[in-house]
């Protein structure tokens, strides 16, 4: 069974403040796929970032940076000088990367709300 | 290519009626999604097809739920004799085979039930 936790409901910064959205996750797979997801007032998700289970490398994109610690099972998303078009829910998911099925399960989302 | 589209994108019926929902995926995406997500929580998964192929479903879609892929483009996902339990959102998602991680999601259909 694999199961991901966020357990930050909800998350209120200033603008220019950092924040960082924790994720730790369950799973009895040996290999797997970690992804970041947005999910605007809008509803639609939009993809951030998948990170294979096989790479802790640390990712960085822009203001955007992913912490993926194997020995923690966790996989934080950190905004630096966060902006109010952050404002969005942001969804962490896990998938097994063999056994043939596709389908991520998704934690349930951390608020971030942005203020000017 | 203007990406996943969802018709409606909203829907209000009362209890014991049929719905159906539309999801028009990218078209050279031959994987197609269905998840619901009710408030406050992440998106379930609920059903997918690979081409016209419905390949997987979850427990949680019981027999009042079904979903169709008819020609392997667009999709769709009736509810019949709906329950207030069934009002969330109702998003469609779709994919290449070839980079199965990489879905793209439209923008949903939010059902409620009266």
């Amino acid at each position: 069974a694999q199961k991901v936790t966020q357990a930050q409901t909800e998350i209120s910064v200033v603008e220019k403040e950092d924040v960082t959205l924790d994720c730790v996750y369950e799973t009895r797979d040996t290999t797997y796929y970690l992804f970041w997801y947005k999910q605007p007032p809008s509803g639609e998700l939009v993809f951030l970032i998948r990170r294979n289970s096989f790479d802790e490398q640390n990712e960085i994109s822009g203001r955007y940076s992913w912490n993926f610690q194997k020995s923690t099972s966790s996989f934080n998303f950190t905004i630096t000088a966060s902006q109010v078009v952050d404002s969005a829910v942001y969804f962490c998911a896990l998938r097994p990367a063999s056994g043939g099925s596709y389908i991520p399960t998704f934690g349930r989302g951390t608020s971030l709300i942005v203020h000017p | 290519d203007t990406g996943v589209s969802q018709d409606p994108r909203h829907k209000i019926t009362k209890r014991g009626q049929n719905v159906t929902f539309r999801c028009d995926p990218i078209s050279e995406h031959n994987r197609l999604y269905w998840y619901r997500q009710t408030l406050g929580q992440g998106p379930e998964f609920l059903t997918y097809f690979q081409n016209e192929a419905q390949l997987e479903k979850s427990r949680l879609l019981s027999d009042r739920f079904s979903a169709e892929r008819p020609k392997g483009s667009f999709s769709t996902l009736e509810i019949q004799r709906t329950e207030q339990g069934d009002s969330a959102m109702y998003l469609c998602a779709s994919s290449w085979s070839g980079a199965p991680n990489e879905q793209y999601f439209g923008p949903g259909t939010r059902l409620t039930v009266t």
